[in-house]
Protein backbone atom coordinates (compact mmCIF):
# COMPACT_ATOMS: atom_id res chain seq x y z
CA UNK A 1 0.00 0.00 0.00
CA UNK A 2 1.29 3.57 -1.21
CA UNK A 3 1.83 5.91 1.53
CA UNK A 4 0.00 9.30 -0.02
CA UNK A 5 -2.44 7.94 -2.50
CA UNK A 6 -4.14 9.65 -4.86
CA UNK A 7 -6.31 9.24 -8.27
CA UNK A 8 -4.09 10.05 -10.99
CA UNK A 9 -6.91 11.24 -13.27
CA UNK A 10 -7.02 12.93 -15.31
CA UNK A 11 -10.12 14.96 -13.75
CA UNK A 12 -11.53 17.18 -15.90
CA UNK A 13 -13.84 19.95 -14.86
CA UNK A 14 -15.68 22.67 -16.46
CA UNK A 15 -14.89 25.72 -15.67
CA UNK A 16 -16.88 27.68 -12.94
CA UNK A 17 -17.64 24.45 -11.51
CA UNK A 18 -15.59 22.99 -8.46
CA UNK A 19 -13.04 20.84 -8.73
CA UNK A 20 -13.08 17.99 -6.02
CA UNK A 21 -9.31 16.67 -5.64
CA UNK A 22 -8.99 13.53 -2.67
CA UNK A 23 -5.82 11.69 -1.06
CA UNK A 24 -5.57 8.91 1.47
CA UNK A 25 -2.71 8.36 3.38
CA UNK A 26 -1.39 5.09 5.76
CA UNK A 27 0.21 6.74 8.43
CA UNK A 28 -1.77 7.91 11.30
CA UNK A 29 1.37 9.42 12.89
CA UNK A 30 0.79 12.11 9.80
CA UNK A 31 0.35 15.51 11.65
CA UNK A 32 0.43 17.78 8.92
CA UNK A 33 -1.10 17.93 5.81
CA UNK A 34 -0.10 20.11 2.43
CA UNK A 35 -1.34 20.55 -0.70
CA UNK A 36 0.93 21.70 -4.03
CA UNK A 37 -0.13 22.72 -7.20
CA UNK A 38 2.61 21.57 -9.84
CA UNK A 39 2.33 22.93 -13.69
CA UNK A 40 3.92 20.65 -16.25
CA UNK A 41 7.90 21.57 -16.44
CA UNK A 42 7.71 23.56 -13.36
CA UNK A 43 8.30 22.77 -9.74
CA UNK A 44 5.56 22.66 -6.97
CA UNK A 45 4.08 25.56 -5.09
CA UNK A 46 2.18 25.36 -2.00
CA UNK A 47 -1.39 26.27 -2.30
CA UNK A 48 -2.16 25.62 1.64
CA UNK A 49 -1.45 23.23 4.83
CA UNK A 50 -3.75 22.04 7.29
CA UNK A 51 -3.33 19.92 10.38
CA UNK A 52 -6.66 20.15 12.41
CA UNK A 53 -9.68 18.31 11.47
CA UNK A 54 -12.44 19.75 9.25
CA UNK A 55 -11.96 22.60 7.04
CA UNK A 56 -9.93 25.50 6.07
CA UNK A 57 -10.50 28.12 3.68
CA UNK A 58 -8.25 30.31 1.49
CA UNK A 59 -10.07 31.95 -1.49
CA UNK A 60 -11.25 29.90 -3.98
CA UNK A 61 -9.35 26.93 -2.07
CA UNK A 62 -10.61 25.06 0.77
CA UNK A 63 -8.88 21.52 2.37
CA UNK A 64 -10.65 19.12 4.34
CA UNK A 65 -9.07 17.37 6.27
CA UNK A 66 -10.62 13.92 8.36
CA UNK A 67 -7.98 11.91 10.81
CA UNK A 68 -10.26 9.90 11.66
CA UNK A 69 -10.76 8.12 7.86
CA UNK A 70 -7.30 9.54 6.92
CA UNK A 71 -8.53 11.38 4.30
CA UNK A 72 -7.49 14.81 2.88
CA UNK A 73 -9.33 16.88 0.19
CA UNK A 74 -8.95 20.48 -1.65
CA UNK A 75 -11.62 21.62 -3.13
CA UNK A 76 -11.35 24.23 -5.85
CA UNK A 77 -14.35 27.00 -6.14
CA UNK A 78 -14.95 28.97 -9.58
CA UNK A 79 -12.34 26.54 -11.36
CA UNK A 80 -9.87 28.39 -14.12
CA UNK A 81 -8.28 27.33 -16.85
CA UNK A 82 -5.45 28.12 -14.99
CA UNK A 83 -6.33 25.79 -12.51
CA UNK A 84 -5.04 22.87 -14.86
CA UNK A 85 -2.08 21.42 -13.28
CA UNK A 86 -1.08 17.83 -11.39
CA UNK A 87 -2.05 18.63 -7.61
CA UNK A 88 0.24 16.80 -5.30
CA UNK A 89 -1.20 15.54 -1.51
CA UNK A 90 2.00 15.66 1.29
CA UNK A 91 1.69 14.23 4.26
CA UNK A 92 4.36 15.65 7.29
CA UNK A 93 5.14 13.16 10.32
CA UNK A 94 7.03 15.44 13.12
CA UNK A 95 8.67 12.68 14.06
CA UNK A 96 10.72 12.21 10.82
CA UNK A 97 9.83 15.77 9.67
CA UNK A 98 10.03 13.97 5.77
CA UNK A 99 6.96 15.11 3.26
CA UNK A 100 5.70 12.05 1.47
CA UNK A 101 4.15 12.88 -1.74
CA UNK A 102 1.05 11.43 -3.55
CA UNK A 103 1.42 11.04 -6.89
CA UNK A 104 -0.37 13.70 -7.59
CA UNK A 105 -3.92 13.88 -9.85
CA UNK A 106 -3.96 15.79 -13.17
CA UNK A 107 -6.70 18.32 -13.49
CA UNK A 108 -7.67 19.85 -16.71
CA UNK A 109 -10.47 23.04 -16.56
CA UNK A 110 -12.60 22.68 -19.47
CA UNK A 111 -13.49 26.16 -21.02
CA UNK B 1 6.17 34.94 0.73
CA UNK B 2 9.73 32.97 0.87
CA UNK B 3 11.42 32.93 -2.11
CA UNK B 4 13.55 30.08 -3.14
CA UNK B 5 16.35 30.12 -5.96
CA UNK B 6 18.22 27.36 -7.98
CA UNK B 7 21.03 27.75 -10.25
CA UNK B 8 21.53 25.99 -13.25
CA UNK B 9 17.90 25.89 -14.36
CA UNK B 10 18.61 23.49 -16.79
CA UNK B 11 22.39 21.78 -17.51
CA UNK B 12 23.55 19.43 -20.20
CA UNK B 13 26.67 17.27 -19.75
CA UNK B 14 28.40 14.25 -20.41
CA UNK B 15 28.44 11.16 -19.23
CA UNK B 16 31.50 11.45 -16.50
CA UNK B 17 31.84 14.96 -15.31
CA UNK B 18 30.05 16.29 -12.68
CA UNK B 19 27.39 18.97 -12.27
CA UNK B 20 26.76 21.38 -9.61
CA UNK B 21 23.82 22.51 -8.30
CA UNK B 22 23.08 25.43 -5.91
CA UNK B 23 20.15 25.74 -4.04
CA UNK B 24 19.45 29.50 -2.24
CA UNK B 25 16.76 30.76 0.09
CA UNK B 26 16.35 34.25 -0.57
CA UNK B 27 14.42 35.91 1.89
CA UNK B 28 14.55 33.44 5.51
CA UNK B 29 16.86 31.65 6.69
CA UNK B 30 16.64 27.66 5.66
CA UNK B 31 17.23 25.82 9.01
CA UNK B 32 16.67 22.68 6.73
CA UNK B 33 16.84 21.62 2.92
CA UNK B 34 15.58 18.77 0.82
CA UNK B 35 16.58 17.35 -2.32
CA UNK B 36 14.12 16.11 -4.66
CA UNK B 37 14.37 14.33 -7.75
CA UNK B 38 11.31 13.81 -10.07
CA UNK B 39 11.25 11.78 -13.39
CA UNK B 40 8.67 12.04 -15.88
CA UNK B 41 5.43 11.30 -15.28
CA UNK B 42 5.83 10.43 -11.27
CA UNK B 43 6.15 12.41 -7.59
CA UNK B 44 8.83 13.98 -5.75
CA UNK B 45 11.05 11.16 -4.30
CA UNK B 46 13.09 12.75 -1.58
CA UNK B 47 16.69 12.38 -2.09
CA UNK B 48 18.39 13.79 1.01
CA UNK B 49 17.90 16.19 4.05
CA UNK B 50 19.77 18.34 4.71
CA UNK B 51 20.67 20.35 8.37
CA UNK B 52 22.85 23.82 7.87
CA UNK B 53 26.57 22.82 9.83
CA UNK B 54 26.12 18.97 9.44
CA UNK B 55 26.79 16.28 7.21
CA UNK B 56 23.28 15.91 5.12
CA UNK B 57 20.68 12.26 5.88
CA UNK B 58 20.02 10.61 2.63
CA UNK B 59 17.16 8.35 1.66
CA UNK B 60 17.47 4.62 1.39
CA UNK B 61 19.11 3.59 -1.98
CA UNK B 62 20.66 7.45 -2.81
CA UNK B 63 24.34 6.99 -2.87
CA UNK B 64 25.92 9.61 -0.76
CA UNK B 65 29.03 9.64 -2.53
CA UNK B 66 27.26 10.03 -5.64
CA UNK B 67 24.94 12.63 -4.68
CA UNK B 68 27.45 15.23 -2.30
CA UNK B 69 25.29 17.86 -0.25
CA UNK B 70 26.61 20.67 1.29
CA UNK B 71 24.96 23.02 3.58
CA UNK B 72 27.51 25.35 4.50
CA UNK B 73 25.27 28.29 5.27
CA UNK B 74 21.42 29.10 6.66
CA UNK B 75 20.59 30.58 2.70
CA UNK B 76 22.81 28.05 0.42
CA UNK B 77 22.76 24.56 0.09
CA UNK B 78 24.45 22.35 -3.01
CA UNK B 79 23.85 19.64 -4.81
CA UNK B 80 26.84 18.24 -6.35
CA UNK B 81 26.34 14.97 -8.86
CA UNK B 82 29.80 12.85 -9.44
CA UNK B 83 30.11 10.96 -12.53
CA UNK B 84 26.94 11.22 -13.85
CA UNK B 85 25.50 8.92 -15.97
CA UNK B 86 22.18 9.09 -18.19
CA UNK B 87 20.28 7.67 -15.83
CA UNK B 88 20.94 10.51 -13.50
CA UNK B 89 18.77 12.57 -16.24
CA UNK B 90 16.27 14.13 -14.33
CA UNK B 91 14.34 17.38 -12.59
CA UNK B 92 16.31 18.02 -9.64
CA UNK B 93 14.15 20.32 -7.12
CA UNK B 94 15.51 21.57 -3.70
CA UNK B 95 13.37 22.88 -0.73
CA UNK B 96 13.81 25.17 2.29
CA UNK B 97 12.49 25.40 5.60
CA UNK B 98 12.99 27.91 8.32
CA UNK B 99 12.25 26.89 12.01
CA UNK B 100 10.37 29.68 13.63
CA UNK B 101 8.82 27.47 16.15
CA UNK B 102 5.41 27.61 14.62
CA UNK B 103 3.44 24.95 13.52
CA UNK B 104 3.06 26.11 10.01
CA UNK B 105 6.89 26.57 9.97
CA UNK B 106 7.20 22.84 8.74
CA UNK B 107 5.89 24.05 5.24
CA UNK B 108 8.47 23.54 2.31
CA UNK B 109 9.12 26.42 0.20
CA UNK B 110 10.12 24.82 -3.65
CA UNK B 111 12.82 25.95 -5.51
CA UNK B 112 12.08 26.49 -9.80
CA UNK B 113 14.08 23.17 -9.64
CA UNK B 114 17.25 22.40 -12.34
CA UNK B 115 16.52 19.77 -15.18
CA UNK B 116 19.60 17.85 -15.75
CA UNK B 117 20.61 15.77 -19.08
CA UNK B 118 23.17 13.55 -19.00
CA UNK B 119 24.59 12.71 -22.58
Amino acid sequence: QKEVEQNSGPLSVPEGAIASLNCTYSDRGSQSFFWYRQYSGKSPELIMFIYSNGDKEDGRFTAQLNKASQYVSLLIRDSQPSDSATYLCAVLNFGNEKLTFGTGTRLTIIP
Amino acid sequence: GAVVSQHPSRVICKSGTSVKIECRSLDFQATTMFWYRQFPKQSLMLMATSNEGSKATYEQGVEKDKFLINHASLTLSTLTVTSAHPEDSSFYICSARGRTGRIDSYEQYFGPGTRLTVT
